[in-house]
């Protein structure tokens, strides 16, 4: 079954850090870019990152850019958000996509369940 | 940074309505444009790319034009699994931009 799965969301302090984890099944996972996008409670969906198929192509959103770092594990078919000095405005339920191709400048055709992360004191 | 918006941001229709939503981009994005569907506490799901390719497993009732900076996304008769937020992107380079979204409610 072709699959991404979200994890390692949960409850932060403000400042902290949090690394999220997509794992991937089903497909030729060095064969796809892939992204991040979440949404915050009750709002719509922002685009947060994406990394191509090779991993040497990144782009990052302006509201996550310099606290925020996507990588990939083609070995491990997985996909990860490192996040650092979160805040308030990061609660939000985040989700992993398939872009149809190996670049970041595609549409995406699956995603994941999503991972809620809450950055609260 | 490319700006996206969509118009309605609700709409109220019937079921067996033919309902037309838009998206508007600030600047020229040819056709990399994709559309998206998302329920209440579901993931978003994947309709249409290219602005008017259908993504595989899609009703034939969903249809995407335009090209530029206007694009629609129509539904030809609405069903009843059909109620939920609809969400454009624009993919041309980064950011990748979604539009605020349009939801159908039912009438």
């Amino acid at each position: 079954e072709v699959q991404l799965v979200e994890s390692g969301g949960g409850l932060v302090q403000p400042g902290g850090s949090l690394r999220l984890s997509c794992a991937a099944s089903g497909f030729t996972f060095s064969n796809y870019a892939l992204n991040w996008v979440r949404q915050a409670p009750g709002k719509g969906l922002e685009w947060v990152s994406g990394i191509s198929g090779a991993g040497n192509e990144i782009f990052y959103a302006d509201s996550v850019e310099g606290r925020f770092t996507v990588s990939r594990d083609n070995s491990k078919n997985t996909l990860y958000l490192q996040m650092n000095s979160l805040r308030a405005e990061d609660t939000a339920v985040y989700y992993c996509g398939r872009q149809r191709s190996t670049s970041p400048s595609d549409a995406s055709d699956m995603w994941g369940q999503g991972t809620m992360v809450t950055v609260s004191s | 940074d490319i700006q996206m918006t969509q118009s309605p941001s609700s709409l109220s229709a019937s079921i067996g309505d033919r309902v037309t939503m838009t998206c508007r981009a600030s600047q020229g994005i040819s056709n990399y444009l994709a559309w998206y569907q998302q329920k209440p506490g579901k993931a978003p799901e994947p309709l249409i790319y290219a602005a008017s390719a259908l993504q595989s497993g899609v009703p034939s009732r969903f249809s995407g034009s335009g090209s530029g900076t206007d694009f629609t996304l129509t539904i030809s008769s609405l069903q009843p699994e059909d109620f939920a937020t609809y969400y454009c992107q624009k993919y041309d380079s980064a950011p990748f931009t979604f539009g605020p979204g349009t939801k159908v409610n039912i009438k």
